[in-house]
């Protein structure tokens, strides 16, 4: 199975802030990479695929780059609607897996 | 528009079985793979299992693999879980999940999720 790797697990920054979270994949998975919002009490919500392309509807202060087994999701600027938890997920091959999980604070 | 609803969830003992639900709609159902993930109480996400749009391929994690069954009905645009020896491992949320772009793994969409709690 794929192991995925997120850092921080936990991060704290202000409204404003440039953040970035990382993934790590334990063995090449091209750019079959997706990002997930969570929020408490509710459903993922799929921010970006492909490793860079955003989800419909999704702003443009979220971002995806890599390739490989090194991944980043950054948010330009950000602001309290930004809480929650955010996942990592491969999908090149089952079992799918997730990364533990970045709880971003604000 | 595409849209997921979980239903079936609830509190069962310990070996029981429950039988979760998932009906779709919006979108040409026949199509599209399905799966589910799982999420234990401040967990993370489990992929749970995978049915392919003809159900001809199924595919389970290792923990739930020889317990839980996949299946469709691809007439009435329904997904279901057959849970079986439930343990107390089990309890979670379970959501089921597709791509609105039709693509391998790629779970795009998710239901709001139904809890199922195993414990005597």
């Amino acid at each position: 199975d794929i192991q995925m790797t997120q850092s921080p697990s936990l991060l704290s920054a202000s409204v404003g802030d440039r953040v970035t979270i990382t993934c790590r994949a334990s063995q090449a998975i091209s750019h079959y990479l997706a990002w997930f919002q969570q929020k408490p009490g509710r459903a993922p919500k799929s921010l970006i695929y492909a490793a860079s392309r955003l989800q419909s509807g999704v702003p443009s202060k979220f971002s995806g780059s890599g390739s490989g087994t090194d991944f980043t999701l950054t948010i330009s600027s950000l602001q309290p609607e930004d809480f929650g938890t955010y996942y990592c997920q491969q999908y090149v091959s089952y079992p799918l897996t997730f990364g533990g999980g970045t709880r971003v604070e604000i | 528009e595409f849209q997921l609803v979980e239903s079936g969830g609830g509190l069962v003992q310990p070996g029981g079985s429950l039988r979760l639900s998932c009906a779709a709609s919006g979108f040409i159902f026949s199509n599209y793979e399905m799966n589910w993930v799982r999420q234990a109480p401040g967990k993370g996400l489990e992929w749970v299992s995978y049915i392919s749009s003809g159900s001809s391929t199924k595919d389970y994690a290792d923990s739930v693999k020889g317990r839980f069954t996949i299946s469709r009905d691809n007439a009435k645009n329904m997904v279901y879980l057959q849970m079986n020896s439930l343990r107390a491992e089990d309890t979670a949320v379970y959501f089921c999940a597709t791509s609105v772009l039709n693509w391998f793994g790629e779970l795009s969409r998710w239901g709001q999720g139904t809890l199922i709690t195993v414990s005597s």
